[in-house]
């Protein structure tokens, strides 16, 4: 049962460029949707997140889109750098609901 | 520094061992959770802990027990290890059941 779904599963983006990586959810109940950044060997760290009340939130170069009507919400990383590369969560919960992940993007940076 | 820890970072187990994943927050946060994480399927919640002396199951609870020792401190427990809980285990925590989580650094577990 996966109530949130992202895609893609891997994204290779060159230096500069922007990131994009989608998430859909299926709970209407969800109210909290936050993303995540995972480098090798650490645990996930608080990105960003967003509630439903707004359509998008804007920290630095990372920027959250939130669509209420088609249960979607997207991160974009402008000016990639190489830094950036890690493995990204996206997530949601609300009412009884814990955090519910989606399965992970992992993006590269080429230098 | 302030977070969550976890003990041990590995450990090898052979099949039918038992043993007990730690983990310690020093924020004062209420609720805990133990996620798995395995390739392809993002973090999978195992049982949570709203608060002291309160556990519930998540959505992959079978095989595994846990306790909420104090508000600090809440263990995952493999009572028979089975391959198919070999996995990354990330402990988490938030100051009330809502909010970004902090997690640990994780324990990687091979059950062979």
């Amino acid at each position: 049962q996966q109530q949130v779904k992202q895609s893609p599963q891997s994204l290779i983006v060159q230096k500069g460029g922007i990131s994009i990586i989608n998430c859909a959810y299926e709970n209407t109940a969800f109210d909290y949707f936050p993303w995540y950044q995972q480098f090798p060997g650490k645990g996930p760290a608080l990105l960003i997140a967003i509630r439903p009340d707004v359509s998008e939130k804007k920290e630095g170069r990372f920027t959250i889109s939130f669509n209420k009507s088609a249960k979607q919400f997207s991160l974009h990383i402008m000016d990639s750098q190489p830094g950036d590369s890690a493995t990204y969560f996206c997530a949601a919960s609300g009412g009884a609901q814990k955090l519910v992940f989606g399965q992970g993007t992992r993006l590269t940076i080429n230098p | 520094n302030a977070g969550v820890t976890q003990t041990p970072k590995f450990q090898v187990l052979k099949t039918g061992q038992s043993m007990t994943l730690q983990c310690a927050q020093d924020m004062n946060h209420n609720s805990m959770y133990w996620y798995r994480q395995d390739p392809g399927m993002g973090l999978r919640l195992i049982y949570y802990s709203a608060s002291e002396g309160t556990t519930d199951k998540g959505e992959v609870p079978n095989g595994y027990n846990v306790s909420r020792l104090n508000k600090r401190e809440f263990s995952l427990r493999l009572e028979s290890a089975a391959p198919s809980q070999t996995s990354v285990y990330f402990c988490a925590s938030v100051p009330t059941g809502v909010g970004g989580y902090t997690f640990g650094s994780g324990t990687r577990l091979t059950v062979v």
